[in-house]
């Protein structure tokens, strides 16, 4: 079973700061199998990256993944107020898995 | 574009079955090529994937697979969770969704389901 571990737990920032959320797998993973997902309270996850790095539908160009093997990275270049949310990674396997999240809170 | 909701009851009590529906819209889960998932969430924490059913095939989570059964009404457009032997532990938001190899991209909104006497 591949473990993901995100860092920070949580970052606190600013409106207009830079956001870079780390996901770390405990094997190789395929560049294919590797999203990112934002969440509110309150919602369902949305999904803002899949492949890595490409950029779901209607996803803010603000928002970038990169990374390959063990680490990969979610950047939110300047951050908007509605960006404020919790950020998961996840890939795909057996089982299919999630990260332990990043809150992104108003510093 | 295709929208999932769940149903079913929002209180169960410890030690009977969970049973939850998911009904799809703008979709048929028997056209093929997705995967049709079950993932809950415990209060304040992180995303579980609890299985999915694949065409006809089921994969579960190893550590829910000896209560968890997922299956498919194609007549309905329906496919459905049920988790046996429920316990306070198995209180959540629980989510059913669409994905495919690599990412889901439609989640329903969620169905809070407590476990309690």
């Amino acid at each position: 079973e591949i473990v993901l571990t995100q860092s920070p737990g949580t970052l606190s920032l600013s409106p207009g700061d830079r956001a870079t959320l780390s996901c770390r797998a405990s094997e190789s993973v395929s560049i294919n199998f590797l999203a990112w997902y934002q969440q509110k309270p309150g919602q369902a996850p949305r999904l803002l990256i899949y492949g890595a790095s490409t950029r779901a539908t209607g996803i803010p160009d603000r928002f970038s993944g990169s990374g390959s093997g063990t680490d990969f990275s979610l950047t939110i270049s300047r951050l908007e107020p509605e960006d404020f949310a919790v950020y998961y990674c996840q890939t795909f396997g057996s089982p299919l898995t999630f990260g332990g999240g990043t809150k992104v809170e108003i510093k | 574009q295709v929208q999932l909701q769940e149903s079913g009851p929002g209180l169960v009590k410890p030690s009977q079955s969970l049973s939850l529906t998911c009904t799809v819209s703008d979709d048929s889960i028997s056209s093929g090529g997705y995967y049709w998932s079950w993932i809950r969430q415990h209060p304040g924490e992180g995303l579980e994937w609890i299985g999915y059913i694949y065409y006809s095939a089921t994969y579960y989570n190893p550590s829910l697979k000896s209560r968890v059964t997922i299956s498919a009404d194609t007549s309905k457009n329906q496919f459905s969770l049920k988790l046996s032997s429920v316990t306070v532990a198995d209180t959540a938001v629980y989510y059913c969704a669409r994905g495919t190899d690599s990412f889901i991209a439609y989640w329903g909104q969620g169905i809070q389901v407590t476990v309690s006497s």
